[in-house]
């Protein structure tokens, strides 16, 4: 059984429609949630961290926590052609980070 | 830019040669990695050293060795590699690691090193 999951995509949205990633995890005693974004062949690039549940908004970016569910997800508002690229979920399992497999959002102008 | 710095970006190699792969970072961070990322995967764990000390071997083979001279240092020495240790290693570190405090910490990564083996 996968500890993180995430759909795997590619997920396509036209330019200015909002993308939205999911990511499910198995470790109910998980208290820290990442997103990076990875364009290819470049490194991971940390764009959200949330702790608590509920939503924490950074500029266009929304990140949703629900522990009781084991579901945090990402949301991308007004999405451009430059968000393209590999989104990756990673959750503080026991203090060690474990990566979900990545969705690949492919923005289309 | 990022804060963690790994050289070279790029190395092509034979398998009979010795290599080795380095990174830098100066945020005072007390926890290093290494990971290793294949083609449409994610990163995987490889090394955790916390407080220069090492403290996760993910079964690493003895062909991949680590060394971390100081707090600030993180090398990854290489030996008589396969092609299928082709891929690119990336660094990253976090202020801490192994503690309950340590949870709610990122890991920052570096650049990477594009390994090829010949």
């Amino acid at each position: 059984q996968k500890e993180v999951e995430q759909n795997s995509g590619p997920l396509s949205v036209p330019e200015g429609a909002i993308a939205s990633l999911n990511c499910t995890y198995s470790d109910r005693v998980s208290q820290s949630f990442f997103w990076y974004r990875q364009y290819s062949g470049k490194s991971p690039e940390l764009i959200m961290s949330i702790y608590s549940n509920g939503d924490k908004e950074d500029g266009r970016f929304t990140a949703q926590l629900n522990k009781a569910s084991q579901y945090v997800s990402l949301l991308i508002r007004d999405s451009q052609p430059s968000d393209s690229a590999t989104y990756l979920c990673a959750v503080n399992e026991r203090q060690n980070f474990v990566f979900g497999p990545g969705t690949r959002l492919s923005v289309l102008p | 830019d990022t804060e963690v710095t790994q050289t070279p970006k790029h190395l092509v190699m034979g398998m009979t040669n010795k290599k080795s792969l380095k990174c830098e970072q100066h945020m005072g961070h007390r926890a290093m990695y290494w990971y290793k990322q294949k083609a449409k995967k994610p990163p995987e764990l490889m090394f955790v050293y916390s407080y220069e000390k090492l403290s996760i071997n993910e079964s690493v083979p003895s062909r991949f060795s680590p060394e971390c001279p100081n707090s600030s240092l993180l090398n990854l020495h290489l030996h008589a590699l396969q092609p299928e240790d082709s891929a690119l290693y990336l660094c990253a570190s976090s202020s801490q690691w192994g503690q309950m405090t340590s949870s709610n910490q990122p890991q920052h990564f570096g650049d990477g090193t594009r390994l090829s083996i010949l």
